[in-house]
């Protein structure tokens, strides 16, 4: 099985500053025939299903705001929040769609400071 | 409005069963794979199963391996999960989910609510 590890477990950032979040695969999620990353984030917030934000590492879904990006190849993956708004506090979550079983960090949860 | 409504939560005891339905309105199922995934309160997301858009390819986590089966009746528009010999961890909020056909059904890009599942005696 592919292992995702997320870090940190957690952080608080103030409104309007950056917060970057870190996924590392355990496996190369670089698919060579397409030269895509099998990689996408989601933010689940409490009561909520999770979100499709970005996937292919670096695309975002419809819909998500700019702020949101992505980027990283292989096995090391970067989610960058710039400038965080309110709405923003949430867990994200990395995964890997490249084989299953599918898997999931352990979560970054993204608070105020 | 697209809607995937999952239900057949309820409290059951360790060992028992129980079967899980995820009905889709506003998408029709068919033209997706399906997953299910779940969440063990306080916990990260466990991704469970997955059904190609007509069945003939479905996969499990080594955890449900010949326990959980999933399927699905596409004149229903319904997602199924029959989950036998529950075990206590796995009291969770179970969701379904649809892929992205783009993805080889592996992107998981639209959630339901969620139905809790609760394994005690």
């Amino acid at each position: 099985d592919i292992v995702m590890t997320q870090s940190p477990d957690s952080l608080a950032v103030s409104l309007g500053e950056r917060a970057t979040i870190n996924c590392k695969s355990s496996q190369n999620l670089l698919y060579s025939s397409n030269n895509k990353n099998y990689l996408a984030w989601y933010q689940k917030h409490p009561g909520q299903p999770p979100k499709l934000l970005l996937y292919w590492a670096s695309t975002r879904e419809s819909g998500v705001p700019d702020r949101f990006s992505g980027s990283g190849s292989g096995t090391d993956f970067t989610l960058t929040i710039n400038s965080l708004q309110a709405e923003d506090v949430a867990v994200y979550y990395c995964q890997q769609y490249y084989d299953t079983p599918l898997t999931f960090g352990g979560g970054t949860k993204v608070e105020i400071k | 409005e697209m809607q995937l409504v999952e239900s057949g939560g309820a409290v059951v005891q360790p060992g028992g069963s129980l079967r899980l339905s995820c009905a889709g309105s506003g998408v029709t199922l068919e033209d997706y794979t399906m997953h299910w995934v779940r969440q063990v309160p306080g916990k990260g997301l466990e991704w469970v199963s997955l059904s190609s858009w007509d069945g003939g390819v479905t996969d499990y986590a080594d955890s449900v391996k010949g326990r959980f089966t999933i399927s699905r009746d596409n004149r229903k528009n319904t997602l199924y999960l029959q989950m036998n010999s529950l075990k206590t961890e796995e009291t969770a909020l179970y969701f379904c989910a649809k892929a992205r056909v783009s993805a080889a059904g592996m992107l998981l890009d639209f959630w339901g609510q969620g139905t809790l599942v609760t394994v005690s005696s």
